[in-house]
């Protein structure tokens, strides 16, 4: 597709669930990018994969939460035993390579723990 | 512990009038400072960018001014149109060359 994809765009699941989000990232981008964005704040980085290996997750929450990309393209982000404080919309990204200018983001999937 | 401040929740502005985003930062590290605009239901989009190297990037209507010794920068939309009214995030990249850190956005409304 011509931009990043992520689905599904809305998700509401019952605390204690396990959700995945998908991320479709634009073709040709070695670099992704997990962003959270809660209500009344700006995103925040949660990790960053450059090819199929997670080069930085240093800013996922806890053990909860878990990405993988294993053919270097679409990511999915899991995130286990869901808990209210999780409900935010998450953003995924993606760049040529990492530093390479400006990342494109997706419209994101708001997550809604009930 | 913000690094990347902006101060202003909101700001509306008159059709044609000049809109001022202002974002400062505490991070010494930062050394590249990308605005994104937002509207709703759709992700974060690239607007403008510039590099610690400079204090002035141009492009179009839109302008953005670094100040290194106040850590501070701005945005400049001139003239305002409607079609601009969303929410502006400022972010920076330091250190890593990955890793974007936002401010919390300015929601700039641009009245008819």
């Amino acid at each position: 597709g011509a931009g990043v994809s992520q689905t599904p765009s809305n998700k509401v699941t019952e605390k204690g669930k396990y959700v995945e989000l998908r991320c479709d990232p634009i073709s040709g981008h070695t670099a992704l990018y997990w962003y959270r964005q809660s209500l009344g704040q700006g995103p925040e980085f949660l990790i960053y994969f450059q090819g199929t290996g997670a080069a930085d997750d240093s800013g996922l929450p806890n053990d909860r939460f878990f990405a993988v990309r294993p053919e270097g393209s679409v990511s999915t982000l899991k995130i286990q035993r869901t808990e209210r404080g999780d409900s935010a919309v998450y953003l995924c990204a993606s760049s040529l390579m990492a530093g390479a200018g400006e990342a494109f983001f997706g419209q994101g999937t708001r997550l809604t723990v009930v | 512990d913000q690094q990347v401040k902006q101060n202003s929740p909101s700001l509306s502005v008159q059709e044609g009038r000049i809109s001022i985003l202002n974002c400062d930062y505490t991070n010494s590290m930062f050394d590249y400072f990308l605005w994104y605009k937002k509207y709703p239901a759709e992700g974060p989009t690239f607007l403008i960018s510039i590099s610690s190297i400079k204090d002035k990037n141009e492009d179009g209507r839109f302008t953005v001014f670094l100040n290194k010794s106040a850590k501070h920068l701005s945005l400049h939309i001139v003239p305002s149109q409607p079609g601009d009214s969303a929410v502006y995030f400022c972010a920076a990249l330091g250190g890593s060359n990955y890793k974007l850190t936002f401010g919390k956005g300015t929601l700039l409304t641009v009245n008819p």
